[in-house]
C-alpha cells in the first residue's frame, strides 16, 4: 500500500479562506515533501520538511510534521483561484525512495 | 535552466501494441525516475536510475515494461505488449544530489497514454 495517505480526498473552499490538507504515513522517513499538480500537467515541488523539523513556512504555505503521529499537514492561507489543483504528499526514506499519496483535490471558488 | 522534457505528450494505441516514451532530464541531474499516474491517483514509481544504473525497479511489471538509460542522460520507457490497464500518464522526473535542492524532484509534463 502507498506510504502517504492524504485527507480529505477533495476540498472546496471560497477564495480568501484557508485550506488544510493532511497526510499520514506508516514507516520512518528522512523527509516529507508536498507537491502541486495542475490539471493535465506535471508535479511541482512546494515545500520539504525534514524529520527533525516540526514546522516550515514558505509564502502562504505552512507545513507541520508530527513524527510521533506519523502525520503532516499543509495549510494554504488566503487561498486564490489559482491554487486550484491536486496536492500530493511524498514521503522519502533514507534510501531516497519517494512514495506519493493519492492526493487531495482542492477547488478554490471565486 | 531547461526543464525535464518528455515526448510524445499524447499517445493512443490498440491493446497488444508496443509504445515507447522518451525523457531528457535536467542537465547534470544524475537521478531519473519514471512514474505511472492513473487518473485520480498519485504517481507510482516504476523505476529509478542513478546515472545509468537501476536503483529501484521493484514496482516495474517486468514482463511487459522495460526502461533504459544507456549513457546516464536521457531515458526510454517501453511497454510491450500494452494492456487496457496501462492507460495512464507516464511522468519522468529528475533530481541532483549535487545541487542545493538535491531532495527535490523536477517533473516533466508527462505522456498521456490511452490503450483502446
Amino acid at each position: 500500500s502507498q506510504q502517504g495517505e492524504e485527507d480529505p480526498q477533495a476540498l472546496s473552499i471560497q477564495e480568501g479562506e484557508n485550506a488544510t490538507m493532511n497526510c499520514s504515513y506508516k514507516t520512518s522517513i528522512n523527509n516529507l515533501q508536498w507537491y502541486r499538480q495542475n490539471s493535465g500537467r506535471g508535479l511541482v515541488h512546494l515545500i520539504l520538511i525534514r524529520s527533525n523539523e516540526r514546522e516550515k513556512h514558505s509564502g502562504r504555505l505552512r507545513v507541520t510534521l508530527d513524527t510521533s503521529k506519523k502525520s503532516s499537514s499543509l495549510l494554504i492561507t488566503a487561498s486564490r483561484a489559482a491554487d486550484t489543483a491536486s496536492y500530493f504528499c511524498a514521503t522519502v526514506n533514507y534510501g531516497q525512495n519517494f512514495v506519493f499519496g493519492p492526493g487531495t483535490r482542492l477547488s478554490v471558488l471565486p | 535552466e531547461a526543464g525535464v522534457a518528455q515526448s510524445p505528450r499524447y499517445k493512443i494505441i490498440e491493446k497488444r501494441q508496443s509504445v515507447a516514451f522518451w525523457c531528457n532530464p535536467i542537465s547534470g541531474h544524475a537521478t531519473l525516475y519514471w512514474y505511472q499516474q492513473i487518473l485520480g491517483q498519485g504517481p507510482k514509481l516504476l523505476i529509478q536510475f542513478q546515472n545509468n544504473g537501476v536503483v529501484d525497479d521493484s514496482q516495474l511489471p517486468k514482463d511487459r515494461f522495460s526502461a533504459e538509460r544507456l549513457k546516464g542522460v536521457d531515458s526510454t520507457l517501453k511497454i510491450q505488449p500494452a494492456k487496457l490497464e496501462d492507460s495512464a500518464v507516464y511522468l519522468c522526473a529528475s533530481s541532483s544530489r549535487t545541487s542545493g535542492r538535491y531532495n527535490e524532484q523536477f517533473f516533466g509534463p508527462g505522456t498521456r497514454l490511452t490503450v483502446l
